[in-house]
């Protein structure tokens, strides 16, 4: 059974590119979660959806950001115009519907504007 | 808002010696979740060990422990005979019982065993 998969390891993006990170949630997992590890601090929330629907984005960025879990395909995360500040691993976690076993968390995407 | 705090930003133990990790939080809610997750230099992230509010009996997982003091809102990670691969970079994290897994993290303490 597959872990969550999220590629690409790396992005390098120069300043104004768009950048798509993408998640395959873990099988059977019908919840996708975004977070933001910003270098030296621990994980931001972002985003968090189900299948078709945005469930909660309070985590977002107003502008620029934007995220989908399509009926079929991974779960996209886009940043448009990128600048330096974007520069961040981003993660991305799945969980089945019932909490009690937590989060599990694919190897995240570097991302690095320059 | 729920708010999570670590205030050890780096610590040092020799192999298999014994740590304590700290970790506060802050929250209003009654029932709800506790975690410790594990970061390596590979940057996956790792659950450690998890903490239901509801339960008195604190949470153990092989060389793992947590002490958890619901009314002080304390919940430490000890980490017993330290090895080598416990080297990480280790976050206190905590959700409510709400609604879904919204988790909020602490800023992380790094932990390095010397050998």
């Amino acid at each position: 059974n597959a872990g969550v998969m999220q590629n690409p390891r790396h992005l390098v993006r120069r300043r104004g590119q768009e950048a798509r990170l993408r998640c395959s949630p873990m099988k059977g997992h019908s919840h996708v979660y975004w977070y933001r590890q910003l270098p030296e601090e621990g994980l931001k929330f972002m985003v968090y959806l189900q299948k078709e629907n945005i469930i909660d984005e309070s985590g977002m960025p107003k502008e620029r950001f934007s995220a989908e879990f399509p009926k079929e395909g991974p779960s996209i995360l886009r940043i448009q115009q990128v600048v330096r500040g974007d520069s961040a691993a981003y993660f991305c976690a799945s969980s089945p519907r019932d909490r009690l076993y937590g989060y599990t968390f694919g190897s995240g995407t570097r991302l690095t504007v320059v | 808002a729920q708010t999570v705090t670590q205030s050890q930003p780096e610590m040092s133990v020799q192999e298999a010696e014994t740590v304590t990790l700290s970790c506060t939080y802050d929250t209003s809610e009654s029932n709800y979740y506790l975690f410790w997750y594990k970061q390596p230099p590979s940057r996956q992230m790792i659950l450690v060990i998890r903490q239901e509010a509801y339960k008195q009996q604190n949470a153990t997982e092989n060389r793992f422990s947590v002490n958890f003091q619901k009314a002080a809102k304390s919940f430490s990670l000890k980490i017993s005979d330290s090895q080598l691969g416990d080297t990480a970079m280790y976050f206190c994290a905590f959700t409510d019982s709400g609604g879904y897994q919204k988790v909020t993290f602490g800023t992380g303490t790094k932990l390095q065993v010397i050998p």
